[in-house]
C-alpha cells in the first residue's frame, strides 16, 4: 500500500513545454513536499506547502487538502529541469511518506 | 557548512562487514532524519531524532541497523554485518521547526 502515489512515472517533454506532475496521498498530513533529485542522488527541497499555491521562478506547486492532491507545474521547461521529482508528505508525528518519483527528461 | 554533509559519498563493503555512515546537519537544526533509497524507488523513512533523542526508529529494517546522535548535532548510522539487500543510497535530512527540510547528497552503499 502506497501512502503517496505519483503520476506519471516517466515523462519526456520538448523544451518550452508546460509540464504537470501529479501527487495523491491517503494519510493525514501536516505538509506536502516537492523534492528534486538529480543523478548522483542529491535531493533539493523545492516546496513545502500545507495549503493553496506556491511559486518559485518557473515552478508552481498547488495543493487541494480536501481532495488530497497536489500538482507540480513547470512552465517553459528547459533541459536543465531534467531530474526525478519526488512528492513526499509529512505527518504531525514527523513521519515521512515518499512517492516513487517522476523521472522527467526535457529534450532540447 | 551551508548544507547537510554526508560522508563517505560512496562505500563498498564486503558482506558481513560493519559500516558507519555520517551525517553533519545544518548547525542549529533540531530535527534529523535518515532515509534509505533503493535503486529506482523513493526514499523510505528509517529513523528520526529531535536533538539527541531518537523519537522514532520504526523504519529501521532490522536490529543490524543502529543510529545515534549523542550531542544533538552529528549523527551516525551504523549497519552491522552488512547484507546485499542493504545496498542503497542512505540519505540524511535536517530541519528546523517548519522551515523545510534540507537533504544531504547521500551515501551510496554497495555490499558485495
Amino acid at each position: 500500500k502506497n501512502e503517496v502515489e505519483q503520476s506519471p512515472q516517466n515523462l519526456t517533454a520538448q523544451e518550452g513545454e508546460f509540464i504537470t506532475i501529479n501527487c495523491s496521498y491517503s494519510v493525514g498530513i501536516s505538509a506536502l513536499h516537492w523534492l528534486q533529485q538529480h543523478p548522483g542522488g542529491g535531493i533539493v527541497s523545492l516546496f513545502m506547502l500545507s495549503s493553496g499555491k506556491k511559486k518559485h521562478g518557473r515552478l508552481i506547486a498547488t495543493i487541494n487538502i480536501q481532495e488530497k492532491h497536489s500538482s507540480l507545474h513547470i512552465t517553459a521547461s528547459h533541459p536543465r529541469d531534467s531530474a526525478v521529482y519526488i512528492c513526499a508528505v509529512s505527518t504531525s508525528g514527523n513521519q515521512f511518506y515518499f512517492g516513487t518519483g517522476t523521472s522527467l527528461t526535457v529534450i532540447p | 557548512g551551508a548544507g547537510v554533509s554526508q560522508s563517505p559519498r560512496y562505500k563498498v563493503a564486503k558482506r558481513g562487514q560493519d559500516v558507519a555512515l555520517r551525517c553533519d546537519p545544518i548547525s542549529g537544526h533540531v530535527s534529523l532524519f535518515w532515509y534509505q533509497q533503493a535503486l529506482g524507488q523513493g526514499p523510505e523513512f528509517l529513523t528520526y531524532f529531535q536533538n539527541e533523542a531518537q523519537l522514532d526508529k520504526s523504519g529501521l529494517p532490522s536490529d543490524r541497523f543502529f543510529a545515534e546522535r549523542p550531542e544533538g548535532s552529528v549523527s551516525t548510522l551504523k549497519i552491522q554485518r552488512t547484507q546485499q539487500e542493504d545496498s542503497a543510497v542512505y540519505l540524511c535530512a535536517s530541519s528546523s521547526l517548519n522551515y523545510g527540510y534540507t537533504f544531504g547528497s547521500g551515501t551510496r552503499l554497495t555490499v558485495v
